[in-house]
């Protein structure tokens, strides 16, 4: 079965410095992997997400993430945070190819950012 | 094209009662996932559609909660004789077909359940 854990319920950080959320997957074999944010009362938009292309991801709001196979990880950084970055955010993965379909979480990461 | 939409936004009810939630995809999006979300977790899988054949259905699914997609076009999840256990936020996501290159949802904003 397929498991997504995020080290870390809540990060803290100062407006400037970098941000570091991460993620390690369990999978038998890799999988799609995406990072999710969710503003109070919202949905989740999509930050960037991994489908066996390039393994250092760029995605919107100047985030990205490696895809590290040899760590089963795909963290997510920001060289310099924002204030609009305080958020939740939510890892998520799915099997690959034509099977894909049901979303695999995380249990989310509360990034809060100081001035 | 406007995204996702769901509704209600916002339902309160008592236990016992039956609730029913709409959600609208992305117009060509021939795949709709519901999720639900309980505070201080991550969404939870509970059943996918394509067009309107429910392909996969989570054990979280109980006999309690049904879900359609009649003409593979918006979906409905209807909960019978609600139980406080069942207030959460009903997330509802729609994408592609993997082979064109769907390998993303996009989220609705969700319907937040309160079960009193």
């Amino acid at each position: 079965a397929q498991s997504v854990t995020q080290l870390g319920s809540h990060v803290s950080v100062s407006e400037g410095a970098l941000v570091l959320l991460r993620c390690n997957y369990s999978s038998s074999v890799p999988p799609y992997l995406f990072w999710y944010v969710q503003y109070p009362n919202q949905g989740l938009q999509l930050l960037l997400k991994y489908t066996s292309a390039a393994t250092l991801v760029k995605g919107i709001n100047g985030f990205e993430a490696e895809f590290k196979k040899s760590e089963t990880s795909f963290h997510l950084t920001k060289p310099s945070a924002h204030m609009s970055d305080a958020a939740e955010y939510f890892c998520a993965a799915c099997p690959g190819g034509t099977s894909y379909g049901k979303l695999t979480f995380g249990q989310g990461t509360i990034l809060t950012v100081h001035p | 094209d406007t995204g996702v939409s769901q509704d209600p936004r916002h339902k309160i009810t008592k236990r016992g009662q039956n609730v029913t939630f709409r959600c609208d995809p992305i117009s060509e999006h021939n795949r709709l996932y519901w999720y639900r979300q309980t505070l201080g977790q991550g969404p939870e899988f509970l059943t996918y559609f394509q067009n309107e054949a429910q392909l996969e259905k989570s054990r979280l699914l109980s006999d309690r909660f049904s879900a359609e997609r009649p003409k593979g076009s918006f979906s409905t999840l209807e909960i019978q004789r609600t139980e406080q256990g069942d207030s959460a936020m009903y997330l509802c996501a729609s994408s592609l077909p993997p082979l064109t290159g769907g390998n993303e949802q996009f989220f609705g904003p969700g319907t937040r359940l309160t079960v009193l």
